[in-house]
This record gives C-alpha cells, structure tokens and sequence, in this order.
C-alpha cells in the first residue's frame, strides 16, 4: 500500500488556469507538507498543517492555496499559473512526536508544466 | 533563512568504490537526515540521525551527526549500480521550526559497472 500518495503524477497546463493537486497519507501521521522542487533539483517547503492548521507557510505567493479536510488530506490549489510555477511538487507526512517525528515520508511527486 | 551546503555536487564512481558526501551548516540543527532519490520518485529516507556525534549505519550505508551539530556526512561502502540517484541531507532546528527540513542541493552519484 501506497504511504504518501499524490494525484495526478503529471499536470500540463496553459498559463493563467487554476489548478489542484491531491495528497493523501495512510501512515495516520499528524503533520502533512507540500515541498517544491525546482529544475535544479532543489527541494524548499511551502507549508505545512499540523492536525488540519496551517503551521508554517514559507512566503509562498497567495496564488497558492493550500487545504486539509482532514488530517489524512492536503491538496494544494493553485490560482493563475505561471510559466516560473513549473516544477515537481512533493507531499509528505510526518508523525506528532517522538524521535521518528523528524523522519518525512514523502510521495512519488507531481510534476506540473505550465506551458 | 538557514543554508546546507552539501558537497560534492556530483560524483563519478566504479562499482565497487566507496563514495563520502558532506553537509556543512552555519547553524546548529537538531536532526539530520539523509535521502535517495531515484529517478521519477519521491525522496526516500535512509538514515536519520538525531544526537550529536551520533554514529549510525543502515546497511552498507553509514552516517554521522556532527559534534558542533552543524554537520553531517554519509558514506556508503562497496557501491553498486542501484545506489545511482540524487542523495540529499536534510536539517531540523527546532523550536518555532519544529516540522520544517531544510535540504541540501543534493549529490549525484553515478556509478559505473
């Protein structure tokens, strides 16, 4: 069974649409994240929800929307894509406490185009 | 914002070499962790380290958490085909951070059979 699961794993799209990814984690983790990876292959988050709160948000651009249904849920929405949002965009989970807290699992990514 | 700076930014190796990649901090961290990626896939973790001076080994895979708390290294023994991929350390700070990895570039290893 898939831990960490992202839908869909490729997304092109035109500039200026709006557009979802969905997350998923089956591990009952409390914490869920969106982390962007650039072309460079460099990983930076974007935000994070504890228990359905936004607890971190990285300065990221309001066009990006972040929600949680729920605690096994995080999707990311994304308003009037642009060409530089183009990249591969990760999902992961961690545990509340204890020293495995800091031990991200995260999904097989979703690689946006914006063309 | 806090950096890592993981050297070398590449690696060419033969099959059978050891291989020794670094991340170096100017901050402190309070976990360290170390990740694969392959290919087309997620970053997948294969050591975290969580003590400094902390010295601990996964396999053929060894790594160590810096006494200043501000590094950390991973070798991997003997190394074969399948350990081609994108290596990435990851830092924790702590307190208002708690949650939030910082990641290194990464190392891309290529190994030749």
């Amino acid at each position: 069974d898939t831990a960490v699961s992202q839908t869909p794993k490729y997304l092109v799209t035109q500039m200026g649409n709006d557009k979802s990814i969905k997350c998923e984690q089956n591990l009952g983790h409390d914490t869920m994240y969106w982390y962007k990876q650039d072309s460079k292959k460099f990983l930076k988050i974007m935000f994070s929800y504890n228990n359905k709160e936004l607890i971190i948000n990285e300065t990221v651009p309001n066009r990006f929307s972040p929600k949680s249904p729920d605690k096994a849920h995080l999707n990311l929405h994304i308003n009037s894509l642009e060409l530089g949002d183009s990249a591969v965009y990760f999902c992961a989970s961690t545990s509340k406490g204890g020293l495995s807290a800091m031990s991200a699992f995260f999904g097989q990514g979703t690689r946006l185009t914006v063309v | 914002g806090q950096q890592l700076n993981q050297s070398p930014q590449s690696m060419f190796i033969q099959e059978g070499e050891d291989v020794s990649m670094n991340c170096t901090s100017s901050s402190i961290f309070n976990t360290w962790l170390w990740y694969k990626q392959d290919p087309g896939e997620g970053p997948v973790l294969l050591i975290a380290l969580y003590k400094a001076g902390e010295l601990t080994s996964n396999g053929r895979l060894t790594a160590q958490f810096g006494i200043t708390r501000k590094d950390s290294f991973l070798n991997i023994s003997a190394s074969i085909p399948s350990d081609v991929g994108i290596y990435f350390c990851a830092g924790q700070a702590g307190g208002t951070s708690y949650g939030k990895l910082t990641f290194g570039q990464g190392t891309i290893l290529t190994v030749h059979p």
